[in-house]
């Protein structure tokens, strides 16, 4: 069966500095779908970044982005310049290929930004 | 694009009374629909999954008397906690899958109080 880990519980980062979460998973799929979710205070979960597994560039956006070590079954997100605004709990999850979108979950990550 | 409404935000309800929560996707047709449970300071939970027209799938441990779900078009699911009790107090979170996309998009959530 599929796991998806993140290691840690909670991260704290200085405003504009960047700051690395981790997230590994576990599965015998060679195509697959990994996203990063935030959650802020208001509960709302919102897409950060998605990564398809067929394609070996990380993905980007703005601020975000990812390192996907395919081989080692590592997806990390690294929030570069962070902003109070990107306090919020972060969840790594994965979809498997023919899953009906359902997604495995890691436990989260809740990061916290110093000003 | 891809907004996906939830109503109500939050409901309080004396136990033993039924309890209908929407969900719609608001700019797309979502052909699946998930509904989770979100424990404080946990992942999310799935509770079962929904798809346009036929009979939703529920998770292992998920009473299918106690929380009916029914996606009756495109654009609409709604889950029914029937003869709520306190320890059905959660917070409720819908998504929903568009075959075009490959991701969830997440309404906003309900908070729900049983007294």
């Amino acid at each position: 069966a599929q796991t998806v880990t993140q290691s840690q519980p909670e991260m704290s980062v200085q405003e504009a500095e960047t700051v690395t979460l981790s997230c590994t998973y576990d599965t015998s799929e060679s195509d697959y779908y990994l996203f990063w979710y935030k959650q802020p205070p208001s509960r709302q979960m919102i897409l950060v970044i998605r990564q398809e597994a067929y394609k070996q560039q990380n993905a980007t956006e703005n601020r975000f982005s990812v390192n996907f070590q395919k081989a080692a079954k590592s997806f990390s997100l690294k929030i570069s310049d962070s902003q109070l605004g990107d306090a919020a709990m972060y969840f790594c999850a994965y979809r498997g290929p023919d899953s009906n979108y359902q997604l495995i979950w890691g436990a989260g990550t809740k990061l916290i930004i110093k000003p | 694009g891809a907004v996906v409404s939830q109503h109500p935000s939050r409901v309080i309800c004396k136990s033993g009374t039924s309890v209908k929560i929407e969900c719609r996707s608001l700019d797309f047709q979502a052909t699946t629909m998930f509904w989770y449970r979100q424990f404080p300071k946990q992942s999310l939970m799935l509770m079962a999954t929904s798809n346009e027209g036929s009979k939703a799938t529920y998770e292992q441990g998920v009473e299918k008397d106690k929380f009916l779900i029914n996606h009756a078009s495109l654009t609409l699911s709604t889950l029914t906690v029937t003869s709520a009790h306190p320890e059905d107090s959660s917070f409720y979170i819908c998504s929903a899958g568009d075959r075009g996309f490959e991701t969830q998009y997440f309404g906003p959530g309900t908070r729900l109080l049983v007294l």
